[in-house]
């Protein structure tokens, strides 16, 4: 079974501070996903990122996909309460494997 | 609104009644997807389906049965529920599967006395 190690499990930061959530594994993806949920809610989608290196950004998110497809980070710059939340990476393989999530809580 | 429509969204069940929750979206995609999310486990997939009759088994799909008659909809059946299938479970579809990205429903919270 593929496995997605996300890192931290928990962070806890103030408005306006940058932070950096990891997600790793041993296997090679075709793509990976990021997600984001909310309580009572379904995740989701942010971004997909399909090639080894691949860069992309969504306003103030940064998403990267590593050399050898199989890592991927997301860097959040001046955090804002609004984006508090579950993130999830998935790997996009048969069948599609989530990490477990980092919990991110933005306080004003 | 293009949407993933999931029912009930809550449910309290006895053990071993049958039980249906529906899916249905109305973007034409045509692959959907059953996923469970539970406390330190995370979200796990139960089955999805790359087309109408079409059908594979995800990590965890024993307890569950699932069919794909038409396109837009997918529905869970669990014939037999048991405590175990305590869950938040969410369905979810994509216009072009596993690589590129699920929009998922609002969950259905199942919960089997």
């Amino acid at each position: 079974t593929q496995l997605l190690e996300q890192s931290p499990q928990f962070l806890s930061i103030q408005e306006g501070e940058n932070l950096t959530v990891y997600c790793n594994s041993s296997s090679v993806f075709s793509s990976l996903q990021w997600y984001r949920q909310e309580p009572g809610e379904g995740p989701v989608l942010l971004v997909t990122v399909v090639t080894g290196g691949e860069v992309k950004k969504l306003k103030r998110l940064t998403f990267q996909f590593g050399d050898a497809r199989k890592d991927s980070s997301l860097h959040i710059t001046a955090a804002q309460p609004g984006d508090t939340g579950l993130y999830l990476c998935a790997g996009g393989n048969t069948p599609l494997v989530f990490g477990k999530g980092t919990r991110l809580s933005v306080i004003a | 609104e293009a949407q993933v429509t999931q029912n009930p969204r809550y449910l309290i069940t006895v053990t071993g009644k049958k039980l249906t929750v529906t899916c249905s979206q109305n973007m034409n995609h045509e692959y959907m997807s059953w996923y469970r999310q539970d406390p330190g486990l995370g979200l796990r997939q139960i089955y999805y389906s790359m087309n109408v009759e079409v059908t594979d088994k995800g990590d965890v799909p024993e307890g569950y049965k699932v069919s794909r008659k038409e396109k837009r909809n997918f529905p869970l059946i669990l014939e037999s529920p048991s405590p175990n299938q305590t869950s938040l479970y969410f369905c979810a579809s994509s216009s072009k599967g596993h690589g590129y990205g699920y929009t998922f429903g609002s969950g259905t919270r199942l919960t089997v006395v």
